[in-house]
């Protein structure tokens, strides 16, 4: 009963470098999101997907991208890693009737 | 705008005694509320959720929430706070974007600190 799937969980960059997360679902949810968490600011959403092939920017969606090629696949991407990119990234994803956002563990990011 | 206002930021109880753990929403309407809670390095798991049924909504291990329109409030509580209670707990409204899709608004969170 895997639900949603995070990987890498840990992950330091330096400065400039790319990297990409992957976030996979079984539920068979058409909604997906990637959420980054600071200290004190809660959730903040960084692109949604409404379904396969579809994104949409969030509330902090500058130095990131994302791609939905797949139902069950959610990937968030960073081109040119930045140090205020240092964050816990959470992937989630619902059935939009139900409205219950299901969370993967996380990836933890440290840009140097 | 819409917001989730989570008025304490940390609260500390002792084994045994109630928990409450209080939230306020802004809204034109009543939204669908939730409330998540993280334990240390782990994501958010659901506790409960309230979509326009029964006022007061039970959830997971012993919480509760009352939805309170008058008061635009979702306070969270539990009769008697156990140790493994200690996480940090989110308060979070659903409402509808302009586009049509949902939009989740999260409160900062309040940290829950259980004395032995």
């Amino acid at each position: 009963n895997a639900g949603v799937t995070q990987t890498p969980k840990f992950r330091v960059l330096k400065t400039g470098q790319s990297m990409t997360l992957l976030c996979a679902q079984d539920m068979n949810h058409e909604y997906m999101y990637w959420y980054r968490q600071d200290p004190g600011m809660g959730l903040r959403l960084i692109h949604y997907s409404v379904g396969e092939g579809t994104t949409a920017k969030g509330e902090v969606p500058d130095g990131y991208n994302v791609s939905r090629l797949k139902k069950q696949n959610f990937l968030l991407g960073l081109e040119s890693a930045a140090p205020s990119q240092t964050s816990v990234y959470f992937c989630a994803s619902s059935r939009g009737v139900t409205g219950e956002l299901f969370f993967g563990e996380g990836s933890r990011l440290t840009v140097l | 705008a819409q917001s989730v206002t989570q008025l304490d930021s940390h609260v500390s109880v002792s084994e045994g005694t109630p928990v409450l753990l209080r939230c306020n929403y802004s809204s034109s309407y009543s939204p669908s509320l939730f409330w998540y809670v993280q334990h240390p390095n782990k994501g958010l798991q659901l506790l409960l959720k309230y979509t326009s049924a029964a006022t007061l909504v039970k959830g997971i291990n012993g919480f509760e929430a009352e939805f309170k329109k008058s008061e635009t409030s979702f306070h969270l509580t539990k009769p008697s706070a156990h140790m493994s209670d200690a996480a940090e707990y989110f308060c979070v409204a659903r409402s509808y974007r302009d586009s049509g899709t949902y939009k989740y608004i999260f409160g900062t969170g309040t940290r829950l600190k259980v004395l032995a």
